[in-house]
């Protein structure tokens, strides 16, 4: 059966330092992967998305995700977070061949001044 | 102005009382779900539809119904709601996933229930 893990449930971080969430994921087939990004009292919206080719993906708001097959990870780094980036962020994996959606538990990013 | 909508938004029920929720897309696409969003387990699929009156069960069907009638509706069905089905729920909606869902989904705004 697939999985998503994302360790940290809530991460505090300071404006304009890096930030990392971490993804890790369990499939014995191939698998699509998603960040999406919930802000308060709002529906989900994508981050971004790996599908295939290069394995670093990066999205219109300076957040980069890098797919690790040998890691089986997808982890999502900012070099310098805004307070506008508070949000609940959700890893997520589709498997091939189906058409369900696995979502890990999420991590709160919380950005303080 | 694409987007998926969901009705109501707030709903405070009491065990038993049957109930559905509304979700509605006009963007066209083939595959609609259902998420409900609990503190600590993330989004867990209920239901989702490949297309019209195509459905199948995810990861925690019990106690819900669906119907696919029509392309842009998908409606939620609680045929007796118990307080274990107190929850966010989310509706989803993207065009029809090509090897396996590689297509973005599109968020309703979410509808709170509540069941006493």
């Amino acid at each position: 059966a697939q999985s998503v893990t994302q360790l940290d449930s809530q991460v505090p971080v300071f404006e304009e330092a890096p930030v990392e969430l971490r993804c890790n994921y369990s499939s014995s087939v191939s698998v699509y992967l998603f960040w999406y990004v919930q802000y308060p009292n709002q529906g989900l919206q994508l981050l971004l998305k790996y599908l295939s080719g290069s394995t670093l993906v990066e999205s219109i708001n300076g957040f980069e995700a890098e797919f690790n097959k040998s890691q089986t990870s997808f982890h999502l780094r900012k070099p310098s977070v805004h307070i506008s980036d508070t949000a609940e962020y959700f890893c997520a994996v589709s498997v091939s061949g189906t058409y369900k959606y696995i979502f890990g538990t999420g991590t709160r990013l919380k950005v303080l001044a | 102005e694409a987007q998926v909508t969901q009705n109501p938004r707030y709903l405070i029920t009491v065990t038993g009382k049957k109930l559905t929720v509304t979700c509605s897309q006009n963007m066209n696409h083939e595959y609609m779900s259902w998420y409900r969003q609990d503190p600590g387990l993330g989004l867990r699929q209920i239901y989702y539809s490949m297309n019209v009156e195509v459905t199948d069960k995810g990861d925690v069907p019990e106690g819900y119904k669906v119907s696919r009638k029509e392309k842009r509706n998908f409606p939620l069905i609680l045929e007796s709601p118990s307080p274990n089905q107190t929850s966010l729920y989310f509706c989803a909606s993207s065009d029809t996933p090509f090897a396996g869902g590689n297509n973005e989904q599109f968020f309703g705004p979410g509808t709170r229930l509540t069941v006493l």
